[in-house]
């Protein structure tokens, strides 16, 4: 099945700052979705993305499909912007299910 | 309000009781899943269910058991709780099990003692 791997694993910025998260899949992907989890321990869906770009406010991200990695863009980090941010394919297949990488935790200093 | 509703927020449990998590949307989702949240293990699909009246196993089903007998109720049952299923439990739903973004509810905390 598909693996995710997320890099880097943990991440400290200064309020302010920008980051770029990144997302590596092992296969073909039909469903590419990135996702934050906040302190409280809600999971927020941020972007749904199997290819192309998309921006939000200050979040934006990428999927390459064709080369199998997608990026997140953080700009002008926020405190309320840590926690752990993780990144989820769903290849072929029936189930449905989300293959979830093992994220990135953000810790944004004021 | 649409969304994902989820009961108990958290539960302590003694070990050989049985519990049933509830999940209920009202989103009219075709797809229902159930993962478990564990630290360094991260989300692990349980069970799925692709429309009403139909179930599936998931990664790590041993334990559990769902059924779904209505569009907008996934219920996932204990029958003899065991400590190893202390963890965080996630319903998710998708409009359709194949494509689409799936949506996670608020999580259930339970500690199995």
């Amino acid at each position: 099945g598909i693996q995710v791997e997320q890099s880097p694993p943990d991440l400290i910025l200064q309020e302010g700052a920008n980051s770029t998260l990144r997302c590596n899949f092992s296969d073909s992907v039909n469903n590419l979705q990135w996702f934050h989890q906040n302190p409280w321990g809600q999971l927020i869906n941020l972007f749904y993305i199997p290819s192309g770009t998309k921006q939000n406010g200050r979040l934006s991200a990428t999927t390459v499909a064709t080369e199998r990695y997608s990026l997140l863009y953080i700009s002008s980090s926020q405190t309320t912007d840590s926690g752990v941010y993780f990144c989820a394919a769903h290849g072929s297949g029936n189930t449905g299910k989300l293959i979830f990488g093992q994220g990135t935790t953000l810790q944004v200093k004021p | 309000i649409a969304g994902i509703t989820q009961a108990p927020t958290s539960q302590i449990l003694a070990a050989g009781r049985r519990m049933t998590l509830r999940c209920t949307q009202d989103m009219r989702h075709n797809a229902m899943y159930w993962y478990r949240q564990d630290l360094g293990l991260g989300l692990r699909l349980i069970h799925y269910s692709n429309t009403a009246g139909t179930t599936g196993k998931g990664e790590v089903p041993d334990g559990y058991s769902v059924s779904r007998a209505n569009t907008d109720d996934f219920p996932l049952t204990l029958a003899s709780a065991v400590p190893s299923q202390t963890s965080v439990y996630f319903c998710a739903t998708r409009p359709t099990s194949g494509r689409g973004e799936q949506f996670f509810g608020p999580g259930t905390r339970l500690t199995v003692l």
